[in-house]
């Protein structure tokens, strides 16, 4: 089976600007969980959908987003973005949603 | 709240040393465990995980123990090599939060040839 996907691997924006991730999860996975990694907080998630629906949310403002469609590919969207926005969004993939999770290669963003 | 800690890094070895990384947690429920690795430029992947008290999870040479009474999962492996070089991360999960995994800050372990 192909992995987990994310596009695109690289991201140069400025500050005000919004950005749109994408993941596409292992074929027959239904839960999509996007997580955040910076040096000084680490990984951070912040949230799953699961057949479309958002079921868990992190602690994050709400100039973050995110939704998942019918085929279970996920978007996260960030508005207006800051400075400290830049960082490696990473995607992961499951079956369910419980038990082993599968990361993608990550986004690497970078707002100036 | 849920919360894992590891050691502080960076770890530096020679090659064929012993590897130990510590890593405790607090968490609400009956949480499973997990070390992920991520090596440079790249995403996480499993390495092992455990889901109950007394399971040891294994891989690559790795191993790693869940330890309820001391609520500890460290990571071990006898003979590292050059290639093990990454960041290692301690997470757990909890019943009841789905996917969501709270993670540590992460080590990073290089070896020297």
């Amino acid at each position: 089976k192909a992995g987990v996907t994310q596009t695109p691997r690289y991201l140069i924006k400025t500050r005000g600007q919004q950005v749109t991730l994408s993941c596409s999860p292992i074929s027959g996975h239904r839960s999509v969980s996007w997580y955040q990694q910076t040096p000084g907080q680490g990984l951070q998630f912040l949230f799953e959908y699961f057949s479309e629906t958002q079921r868990n949310k992190g602690n994050f403002p709400g100039r973050f987003s995110g939704r998942q469609f019918s085929n279970s590919r996920s978007e996260m969207n960030v508005s207006t973005l800051e400075l400290g926005d830049s960082a490696l969004y990473l995607c992961a993939s499951s079956a369910t949603g419980v038990g082993t999770q599968y990361f993608g290669p990550g986004t690497r963003l970078t707002v100036l | 709240g849920d919360s894992v800690t590891q050691m502080e890094g960076p770890v530096t070895l020679s090659e064929e040393a012993f590897l130990t990384i510590n890593c405790t947690y607090t968490a609400t429920g009956y949480p499973s465990l997990f070390w992920y690795v991520q090596y440079p430029g790249e995403g996480l992947q499993l390495l092992l995980k455990a889901t109950k008290a007394d399971d040891k999870g294994s891989n690559k040479g790795f191993e790693a123990t869940y330890r309820k009474e001391t609520t500890s999962f460290h990571l071990e492996k006898g003979s590292v090599q050059v290639s093990d070089s990454a960041v290692y991360f301690c997470a757990l999960s909890v019943p009841g939060a789905n996917s969501k995994l709270t993670f540590g800050k992460g080590i990073t372990l290089s070896v020297r040839p």
